[in-house]
């Protein structure tokens, strides 16, 4: 069963970094990409970037001066890492399992971060 | 950035009606167009993708269609469990962007 769980801090501090893992099981993140998506309290949906099976990475380039992406194999886990925080980065961060490379067919539940001071 | 423009921001929909939501990408985008529905706390969930397949598992009253830079989503005989948000998204091209969303209500 495919399932993915995101886990980090709830509260940041303004100009701290996030750091969030994405644990998933049900498949392995060497033969399936895996992006990252975040959404602002009651606003809609914004790609943060993605680690392709092979490794490598791409970031939405609005984020992509603060923002890193990587994965331990072994683990089966993905790693967001965004520095420089922001109130305007307050929202819930998920990670999300790619289907025919275009589309996200499994959702993690979410973490709900807060920037603030 | 492709630019995705969805209307309308909102509907109501008795049951058992049909109700249309609408997508405009701002370039062509081949038909790589996902819908995604959104319920209050939790997760999206893929519904289409390349426009017009059907997910696993999603009912048959769900049906997408367009192509090239205008996209809809359809969704027939609706049903209280149908309530929620719908986003578009396209994976034609980086960054991969959403519609801002259509909340769609039962009335």
């Amino acid at each position: 069963q495919v399932r993915l769980k995101e886990s980090g801090p709830r509260l940041v501090q303004p100009s701290q970094t996030l750091s969030v893992t994405c644990t998933v099981s049900g498949f392995s993140v060497t033969s399936y990409h895996v992006s990252w998506v975040r959404q602002p309290p009651g606003k809609g949906l914004e790609w943060v970037g993605a680690i392709w099976k092979g490794g490598s990475t791409d970031y939405n380039s609005a984020l992509k001066s603060r923002l890193s992406i990587s994965r331990d194999t072994s683990k089966n886990q993905v790693f967001l890492k965004m520095n420089s925080l922001q109130t305007d980065d307050t929202g819930t961060y998920y990670c999300a399992k790619h289907y025919n490379n275009y589309y996200f067919d499994y959702w993690g539940q979410g973490v709900m971060v807060t920037v603030s001071s | 950035d492709i630019q995705m423009t969805q209307s309308p921001h909102s509907l109501s929909a008795s049951l058992g009606e049909t109700v249309s939501i609408e997508c405009l990408a701002s370039e062509g985008i081949s038909n790589y167009l996902a819908w995604y529905q959104q319920k209050p706390g939790k997760s999206p969930q893929l519904l289409i993708y390349y426009a017009s397949s059907l997910q696993d598992g999603v009912p048959s009253r769900f049906s997408g269609s367009g192509s090239g830079t205008q996209y809809s989503l359809k969704i027939s005989n609706m049903q209280p469990e149908d309530e929620g948000v719908y986003y578009c998204q396209q994976g034609y091209k980086y960054p991969y962007t959403f519609g801002a969303g259509t909340k769609l209500e039962l009335k």
